[in-house]
């Protein structure tokens, strides 16, 4: 167990909704990243916060977004779900730049 | 092209025989590799990390090796067991820099099976 938990485990949307995953990052830590990783795939980078100001982003559209919020914990929106966004998505936290330690994941399925 | 290149796609063994996954990077600067085991819908847990300098680092019946002049790691798993049915990624981390931060580059992953 890494001390990151993700709620919830796992969510059912259909196309057009807005979902909203989140995130409670291991105690100390100050830095939460989100990932989506599809069917046989490897986690893509979504984006950083850090100290509750985003700190680097991937290659994802603007109806992906996120909070962090002053205890460190983070949520992810999506907004106008697409198909394509069934995935598992994951969170990770670290000290600033350190080692991120992953969560259990949110498996998001849209139909 | 991906940055972190892994192979075989997938793999099935029989229980008790050993297996080498292999990784191959591009990614530059580079800070350290890691191998992650990482069972159907959960997130991934870390099984070794290796710097620069490193060239073997084992936990348990996991070794995993690394050239950094070619750029290639291997993870070899000795004497399987069932419970090693999983996805084994490939990550390696960009040297800490302001532009970098503690960015991650995954391989897609070699998925092993291993049957009795």
């Amino acid at each position: 167990e890494t001390g990151v938990t993700q709620s919830p485990t796992h969510l059912i949307k259909t196309r057009g909704q807005q979902v909203t995953l989140r995130c409670s990052s291991q105690s100390g830590h100050n830095t939460v990243s989100w990932y989506q990783q599809a069917l046989g795939q490897g986690p893509q980078f979504i984006f950083q916060y850090y100290r509750e100001e985003e700190n680097g982003r991937g290659n994802f559209p603007p109806r992906f977004s996120g909070l962090q919020f002053p205890n460190y914990s983070s949520e992810l929106n999506v907004n106008a779900l697409e198909l394509d966004d069934s995935a598992l998505y994951l969170c990770a936290s670290s000290k600033h730049w350190d080692e991120q330690f992953f969560g259990p994941g949110t498996r998001l399925t849209v139909l | 092209k991906n940055q972190v290149e892994q192979s075989p796609q997938s793999l099935i063994i029989l229980e008790g025989k050993n297996c080498t996954l292999q990784c191959n990077y591009t990614v530059s600067p580079f800070s350290n590799l890691r191998w992650y085991k990482q069972d159907t819908g959960r997130g991934p847990v870390s099984l070794t990390i290796m710097t620069f300098s490193e060239n073997t680092k084992s936990n348990g019946r996991y070794t995993a090796t690394l050239d950094a002049d070619t750029k290639q790691s291997s993870l070899h798993i000795t004497a399987s067991q069932l419970s090693d049915s999983a996805s084994y990624i490939c990550v390696v981390r960009y040297l800490e820099t302001a532009e970098y931060g503690n960015k991650l580059v995954f391989g897609a992953g070699t998925i092993l099976r291993v049957k009795s």
